[in-house]
């Protein structure tokens, strides 16, 4: 039983271009969350998903980000215009129904230059 | 808003020393609590969690009480092992929301 996969586990990109993260959950769970960690920090919360909806996105921040949990694949959180500030580790998670069982993946860690 | 304020580390111990790291929160409501350790490279692994007051959360030797009256989610063990190094976050989430609210993180070392 797979665990929470993401990819690419690190990904760089110049200062303008885009980045794409890719989340795919839990077998059977149907909710996905999306953390960033800036280096020697905690994680914080940026948005929560559900298939084709967006639930809670009250971290995300109000440009350049987006994200989406489509009915067939992954979940994506797409970065546009990239800056240096955007470097950092982004974890997504999953969990059934239930709000108990947060599973997290290994992250994708993002560098801009 | 919510807050969660955990110790500064480094934590440096020695193999068998007794560890606690402390955790204090802000909340509004009723929250349900929780501890997660990360490991070098790796993403975050629920070690323990309690969904209300005075309930006591425990796995692999670690403990957490819930102390509303102190607004506290200490964790403890009684004899760390050097595989315990990680970093460790104490976290929440209120009722009725999914989404977690973090502190900054403890780094522990425990020493052979």
């Amino acid at each position: 039983n797979a665990g929470v996969m993401q990819n690419p586990r690190h990904l760089v990109r110049r200062r303008g271009q885009e980045a794409r993260l890719r989340c795919s959950p839990m077998k059977g769970h149907s909710h996905v969350y999306w953390y960033r960690q800036l280096p020697e920090e905690g994680l914080k919360f940026m948005v929560y998903l559900q298939k084709e909806n967006i639930i809670d996105e009250s971290g995300m921040p109000k440009e350049r980000f987006s994200a989406e949990f489509p009915k067939e694949g992954p979940s994506i959180l797409r970065i546009q215009q990239v800056v240096r500030g955007d470097s950092a580790a982004y974890f997504c998670a999953s969990s059934p129904d239930t709000k108990d069982g947060y599973t997290f993946g290994s992250g994708t860690r993002l560098t801009v230059v | 808003g919510d807050s969660v304020t955990q110790m500064e580390g480094p934590v440096t111990l020695s193999e068998e020393a007794f560890l606690t790291i402390n955790c204090t929160y802000t909340a509004t409501g009723y929250p349900s609590l929780f501890w997660y350790v990360q490991y070098p490279g790796e993403g975050l692994q629920l070690l323990l969690k309690a969904t209300k007051a005075d309930d006591k959360g425990s796995n692999k030797g670690f403990e957490a009480t819930y102390r509303k009256e102190t607004t506290s989610f200490h964790l403890e063990k009684g004899s760390v092992q050097v595989s315990d190094s990680a970093v460790y976050f104490c976290a929440l989430s209120e009722a009725g929301r999914r989404a977690l609210t973090f502190g900054s993180g403890t780094r522990l070392q425990v020493q052979p």
